[in-house]
């Protein structure tokens, strides 16, 4: 199916374990984003990347690492969870719709830290 | 520093009670606003880019305008399926292809 998805949909972890979001589209887009949403601050920036092999931070990068080896792929890696990381996780994509330029986001995935 | 503020956080109508949402902006030089739809539990849904002032697009009953300072999106004779918070974002020329900063939401809540 043609889209942007995310796995797990759910993930419940533990303070100090390395945790990865996986994200994949299928339209070949360019730029990919990472945010977290969380009550009463509405969608934050974590990270993106511009191509394969380029990446570069947003707004909340700290405790968070990504890669881009492949264009169709974005993994989002916490490499030693935090309570504070318990959010909602939405990866985007961006491309055309019609002749507007826009982001195409994700399901999301809900990530506790317990 | 680019700011999006949206306004009601939140607003609850009646079936077929027509209303306006608001959302400000600060940006250097705007490249785009856009609105989106956010089901619970699901991701944003495009509805709209808009690029300069006087610029209006619709969409079934949700119409949406923009000026120097600020966007509405306005509801005509809503629908309990009209419910779910709406999100607006901005773009600056300034920051590129970087992507959009986004302000909290207002969360819509239409009655039969």
């Amino acid at each position: 199916d043609a889209g942007i998805t995310q796995s797990p949909r759910y993930k419940i972890t533990e303070t100090g374990r390395q945790v990865t979001l996986m994200c994949h589209q299928t339209w070949s887009h360019s730029y990919m984003f990472w945010y977290r949403q969380d009550l009463g601050h509405g969608l934050r920036l974590i990270y993106y990347s511009a191509a394969a092999d380029i990446t570069d931070k947003g707004e909340v990068p700290d405790g968070y690492v990504v890669s881009r080896s492949k264009t169709e792929n974005f993994p989002l890696t916490l490499e030693s969870a935090t309570r504070s990381q318990t959010s909602v996780y939405f990866c985007a994509s961006r491309g055309l719709a019609g002749t507007t330029d826009t982001q195409y986001f994700g399901p999301g995935t809900r990530l506790t830290v317990l | 520093e680019d700011q999006v503020t949206q306004s009601p956080e939140a607003l609850r109508l009646q079936e077929g009670e027509s209303s306006s949402l608001n959302c400000s902006y600060t940006v250097s030089g705007l490249r785009g606003l856009f609105w989106y739809r956010q089901d619970p539990g699901k991701g944003p849904e495009f509805l709209f880019t808009l690029y300069s002032a006087g610029e209006e697009k619709e969409k079934e009953r949700l119409k949406a305008t923009l000026t120097k300072k600020e966007s509405f999106l306005h509801i005509t004779a809503p629908k309990p399926e009209d419910s779910a918070t709406y999100l607006c974002a901005v773009q600056d020329w300034n920051s590129g292809n970087t992507p959009l900063v986004f302000g909290k939401g207002t969360r819509l809540s239409v009655i039969a």
